[in-house]
């Protein structure tokens, strides 16, 4: 079992649709969890950072990390064309240095 | 300000030959880190460079791979006799120091080994 799994998908919803993006994981000691957007032939850029378990917001990105059942969450709301790209969840132990991604999972988003 | 860049953005190259991809990380940023995304999958550490200490090497998958940094600047990625399963994108990451959990990514060398 890989220590994070994502669905690569891909999803493919409608312009102003909600969107909701998933990571299970294995290691318990996981204590940082971010969500990182990847364009085509770019380099992913931080999208979301969560510190242990709760919810974060920022605009129309929420992330919940739920580390009850190691599952960890990003929902986009009134979904945008722009928002069409592979989103990436990574993880990272307290005093780890290394980032474990997920595979990605692969949104389009039609207008 | 300037991100974190990465040359050359392409390489193609022939099996058995040495390339070296380069990395210059953001001004003030002591912590480099080096990922492999193989098509399909997500990204795979590599290496950690944090200051003058010694770098973590833990994710390099052989010994033809070996990566270098001067002070806390620039890096270079060297694999040795590539092979078709090297074929990857490598991406390079850096963060102010003890702060892996904000790493800020370049737009990666995309390596082709025929």
């Amino acid at each position: 079992q890989k220590e994070v799994e994502q669905d690569p998908g891909p999803l493919s919803v409608p312009e102003g649709a909600i969107v909701s993006l998933n990571c299970t994981y294995s290691n318990s000691a996981f204590q940082y969890f971010m969500w990182y957007r990847q364009y085509s032939r770019k380099g992913p850029e931080l999208l979301m950072y969560t510190y242990s378990s709760g919810n974060k917001e920022d605009g129309r990105f929420t992330a919940q990390v739920d580390k009850s059942s190691k599952y960890i969450s990003l929902f986009i709301r009134d979904s945008q064309p722009s928002d069409s790209a592979t989103y990436l969840c990574a993880m990272k132990r307290e005093a780890g240095t290394a980032l474990i991604f997920g595979k990605g999972t692969t949104l389009s988003v039609s207008s | 300000g300037a991100g974190v860049s990465q040359s050359p953005s392409n390489k193609v190259t022939e099996k058995g030959k040495d390339v070296e991809l380069r990395c210059d990380p953001i001004s003030g940023h002591t912590a480099l880190y080096w990922y492999r995304q193989r098509l399909g999958q997500g990204l795979e550490f590599l290496i950690y460079f944090q200051g003058n200490s010694a770098p973590d090497k833990s994710g390099l998958p052989s010994d033809r791979f070996s990566a270098e940094r001067t002070g806390e600047s620039v890096s270079t990625l060297t694999i040795q006799r590539t092979q078709q399963e090297d074929s990857a994108v490598y991406l390079c990451a850096s963060s102010l120091a003890g702060r892996a959990d904000t790493q800020y990514f370049g737009p990666g060398t995309r390596l082709t080994v025929l």
